[in-house]
């Protein structure tokens, strides 16, 4: 079946580590994005990516970095430099001629 | 600049009875509207859409209306039953921008039995 994996789903980090999360789609989709959710605060465009190669800052990319090196492949680093990197991180891929996401399943990320 | 805004964090509703959640927006270039529905700790999951030339988009229990004029969207679920008890997010698409979708900040909706 073609999905979207995050892995892992729990991640525990001391603070000032930087820290990779994983995400990895078999959709075939042009198109990947980074979110991020707060309590209250909706889902935040952190970074997306449309080809291969290229990638863009979202709304709150300070503190986070990307790269796009294979197109089923979309890992967001989480820095030292996040002050507040104790969130749920989600990840969708869509078709860029189409409407709407495929969400993964999430991955939370509490530093400590 | 929130330019998608559930004003409304949560609703309680009785199973069988109607929910209705609402959504605001500024952008007079969105051309495409979605919902998402989302389970705690899972990822949010499709619902129902409805292109900005059309006013209404129905499936089954789901029914989406559009006022272009007002900008606003609203989400009806009839009737409602416990399953539906999730955040539901609206979400929009400017016309031009390829896939890159704009989120509320969601409603959290309890369906009480």
């Amino acid at each position: 079946d073609g999905g979207i994996t995050q892995s892992p789903k729990y991640l525990f980090r001391k603070e000032g580590q930087n820290v990779t999360l994983s995400c990895e789609q078999n959709l075939n989709h042009d198109a990947m994005y980074w979110y991020r959710q707060d309590p209250g605060q909706g889902l935040r465009l952190i970074y997306y990516s449309q080809i291969v190669n290229d990638f863009q800052k979202g709304d709150i990319a300070e503190g986070y970095s990307v790269s796009r090196e294979k197109k089923e492949s979309f890992p967001l680093t989480v820095t030292s430099a996040q002050k507040n990197p104790t969130a749920f991180y989600l990840c969708a891929s869509s078709m860029t001629s189409r409407y709407g996401y495929t969400f993964g399943s999430g991955t939370r990320l509490t530093v400590v | 600049d929130q330019q998608v805004k559930q004003n409304s964090p949560s609703l309680s509703v009785q199973e069988g009875r109607i929910s209705i959640l609402n959504c605001d927006y500024t952008n007079s270039m969105f051309d495409y509207f979605l919902w998402y529905k989302k389970y705690p700790a899972e990822g949010p999951t499709f619902l129902i859409s409805i292109s900005s030339i059309k006013d209404k988009n129905e499936d089954g229990r789901f029914t989406v209306f559009l006022n272009k004029s007002a900008k606003h969207l609203s989400l009806h679920i009839v009737p409602s039953q416990p399953g539906d008890s999730a955040v539901y997010f609206c979400a929009a698409r400017r016309a031009g921008n390829t896939g890159k979708l704009i989120f509320g900040q969601g409603t959290t909706l309890q369906v009480k039995p």
